[in-house]
């Protein structure tokens, strides 16, 4: 069966970085894209960016360019999620999902179990 | 960026009853690349609907969605307690999917 396991939770201080990782199993890795969708605490859902695992290439939401960086490790089958310069507002658990291949925006019917990243000082 | 309103804000229905949540779209939606979510407290959100009416696998009956453009509809039939929690609509029919900003159907 498909299943996406992340890391566990981390506590960084303003400024710091973070990877969160996603380890995907039950399907052919390169055959799906992985989304990341992030949700501070009593809000909705936003989408991040994406990760072709075939090729590595990404698409990334304009908020978060220059600060996020998605990548993947086919040997292992697992994608990550890098976010420098945090700040306070990046509080929030955060979501891999898997997406169809090609498109950078999906429907997602497997979702990893979240990962809460909360930053403070 | 398509912006996705979702109204109301809450509903407040009682078991049993009717629920109609609704989502509009700041322009419109291609294909149809409309999905519905429900999430419960400290779980990921769950695939309901997609492509606007297609349910998925094992959710019951008593969910649907409908609509199309800018304007889409998730129905549920009759509530049972555990639907009592927070949905979402989401679009993926640009390049960008947005998410709208949620409904809670709380019981009356």
């Amino acid at each position: 069966q498909v299943q996406l396991v992340q890391s566990g939770a981390e506590v960084k201080k303003p400024g710091a970085s973070v990877k969160v990782s996603c380890k995907a199993s039950g399907y052919t890795f390169t055959s799906y894209s992985m989304h990341w969708v992030r949700q501070a605490p009593g809000q909705g859902l936003e989408w991040m960016g994406v990760v072709n695992p075939s090729g590595g290439t990404t698409t990334y939401a304009q908020e978060l360019q220059g600060r996020v960086t998605m990548t993947r490790d086919t040997s292992t089958t697992t994608v990550y999620m890098e976010l420098n310069s945090l700040r306070s507002e990046d509080t929030a658990v955060y979501y891999c999902a898997r997406g169809r291949i090609g498109y950078s925006s999906s429907w997602y019917v497997y979702w990893g179990q979240g990962t809460l990243v909360t930053v403070s000082s | 960026e398509i912006v996705l309103t979702q109204s109301p804000g809450t509903l407040s229905l009682s078991p049993g009853e009717r629920a109609t949540l609704s989502c509009r779209a700041s322009e419109s939606v291609s294909s149809s690349y409309l999905a519905w979510y429900q999430q419960k407290p400290g779980q990921a959100p769950r695939l309901l609907i997609y492509g606007a009416s297609s349910r998925a696998t094992g959710i019951p009956d008593r969910f649907s969605g409908s609509g199309s453009g800018t304007d889409f509809t998730l129905t549920i039939s009759r509530l049972e307690p555990e639907d009592f929690v927070l949905y979402y609509c989401q679009q993926y029919g640009s390049s960008r999917g947005t998410f709208g900003q949620g409904t809670r159907v709380e019981i009356k």
